[in-house]
């Protein structure tokens, strides 16, 4: 059973347009979401937050959004850079020292 | 410079022979876990230690052992490889709050 589910596996974007990326979660228990960010060859990279008491949370060209009645997070990257090309990955936890439960992943492809 | 480090990035090997492949950290951080990353399947998690001497299983914890001597290192033992091990595996650390993992750059690792 997956609890961490994005369902698009790929999205392509022109630069300096809006890139949105999802992901939807089961478990309502989970209270912390993260974005991580994976380039090839490379291991993921913290990209940004967001607690379940918050519904936003922004860093720069970043913004995560916390729609937690419909179990639903987003990533908006604004403007998209093509340097922003990479695998990114949701994940989500509970309370204490359990782990981390990632999505699958989307292959954002940003064309110049 | 804060890091996870991992040995080795590539690693090709035969059905049955024991491998181990090392992970260490240099940020004195408490929680340490081992993932796969596999086509379609994202990352999950194999194993986990929240502290020296305290080990847990992940999600996919078969054919996979781990030890946590030290807090610096967290080395994944394969006793007995098979092909379905093939696989691209990372390490990860966090401080005490283990929402914000860092990543290793990731062992290659090929069975025939």
């Amino acid at each position: 059973d997956q609890q961490v589910k994005q369902n698009s596996p790929s999205l392509s974007v022109q630069e300096g347009r809006i890139s949105i990326l999802n992901c939807d979660y089961t478990n309502s228990m989970f209270d912390y979401f993260l974005w991580y960010k994976k380039y090839p060859a490379e291991g993921p990279t913290f990209l940004i937050s967001i607690s379940s008491i918050k519904d936003k949370n922004e860093d720069g060209r970043f913004t995560v959004f916390l729609n937690k009645s419909a179990k639903h997070l987003s990533l908006h990257i604004v403007p998209s850079q093509p340097g922003d090309s990479a695998v990114y990955f949701c994940a989500a936890s509970l309370t204490g020292n359990t782990p981390l439960v990632f999505g699958k992943g989307t292959r954002l492809s940003v064309i110049a | 410079e804060a890091q996870v480090t991992q040995n080795p990035r590539y690693l090709i090997t035969v059905t049955g022979k024991k491998l181990t492949v090392t992970c260490s950290q240099n940020m004195n951080h408490e929680y340490m876990s081992w993932y796969r990353q596999d086509p379609g399947l994202g990352l999950r998690q194999i194993y986990y230690s929240m502290n020296v001497e305290v080990t847990d299983k992940g999600d996919v914890p078969e054919g996979y052992k781990v030890s946590r001597k030290e807090k610096r290192n967290f080395p994944l033992i394969l006793e007995s490889p098979s092909p379905n091990q093939t696989s691209l595996y990372f390490c990860a650390s966090s401080p005490e709050n283990q929402e914000t993992q860092y990543f290793g750059p990731g062992t290659r690792l090929l069975v025939l």
